[in-house]
């Protein structure tokens, strides 16, 4: 089966760090580029990172470029981002998501999300 | 970046109605568009890639169209399940940028 399982977010100070972790199973993790989508509470989706499937590429949203790091280990087929300097209007339900290349870049797959807060 | 705006935002029908969704990009993006349906507290999921394919599994009552800046879903014979929010995406150039998004609600 398929699957994107991400870690825990949770509650953490503005300025602080937080790395959020996602698990692949059911593929070939390391044939597909990944993403990081994210939405605040009422809000629409907003995309936030994408890592090459070689993890050479790495591109990411104006609003979290120089404080977020989007990574991946393919021998544990993990998927991470490391989120420093956090701001208020980081908070979220994050998704880590699947891009299916040979479908025009589509998300194929998302993780359940997590919630991540900011908030003194 | 590339700005996808969505109409309408919001939309009211009633079960086995026909309902339109537009999205505009500002720029061309080729057929790289895709549509994705939102239930209340779940993940996206993928509806429609490149524009018109349907992605495995998705009813056929649901379709896409257009191309360049203009592209269109339509939901035929509404269905209860199908009353949820709406979003656009352009997978043409980072980033890959989604529209406003359109809820679907029940009449």
């Amino acid at each position: 089966q398929v699957q994107l399982v991400e870690s825990a977010g949770g509650v953490v100070q503005p300025g602080r760090s937080l790395r959020l972790s996602c698990g692949a199973s059911g593929f070939i993790f390391s044939d597909f580029a990944m993403h990081w989508v994210r939405q605040a509470p009422g809000k629409g989706l907003e995309w936030v990172a994408v890592i090459s499937y070689d993890g050479t590429n790495k591109l990411y949203a104006d609003s979290v470029k120089g404080r977020f790091s989007i990574s991946r280990d393919d021998s544990k087929n993990t998927l991470f981002l490391q989120m420093n300097s956090l701001k208020i209007e980081d908070t979220a339900v994050y998704y880590c998501a699947r891009d299916e290349k040979y479908k025009g870049n589509s998300i194929d797959i998302w993780g359940q999300g997590t919630m991540v807060t900011v908030s003194s | 970046d590339i700005q996808m705006t969505q109409s309408p935002s919001s939309l009211s029908a009633s079960v086995g109605d026909t309902v339109t969704i537009t999205c505009r990009a500002s720029q061309s993006i080729s057929g790289y568009l895709n549509w994705y349906q939102q239930q209340p507290g779940k993940a996206p999921k993928v509806l429609i890639y490149t524009a018109s394919s349907l992605h495995s599994g998705v009813p056929s009552r649901f379709s896409g169209g257009g191309s360049g800046t203009d592209f269109a879903l339509t939901i035929n014979s509404l269905q209860p399940e199908d009353f949820a929010t709406y979003y656009c995406q352009q997978s043409y150039s980072t980033p890959y940028t989604f529209g406003q998004g359109t809820k679907l609600e029940i009449k």
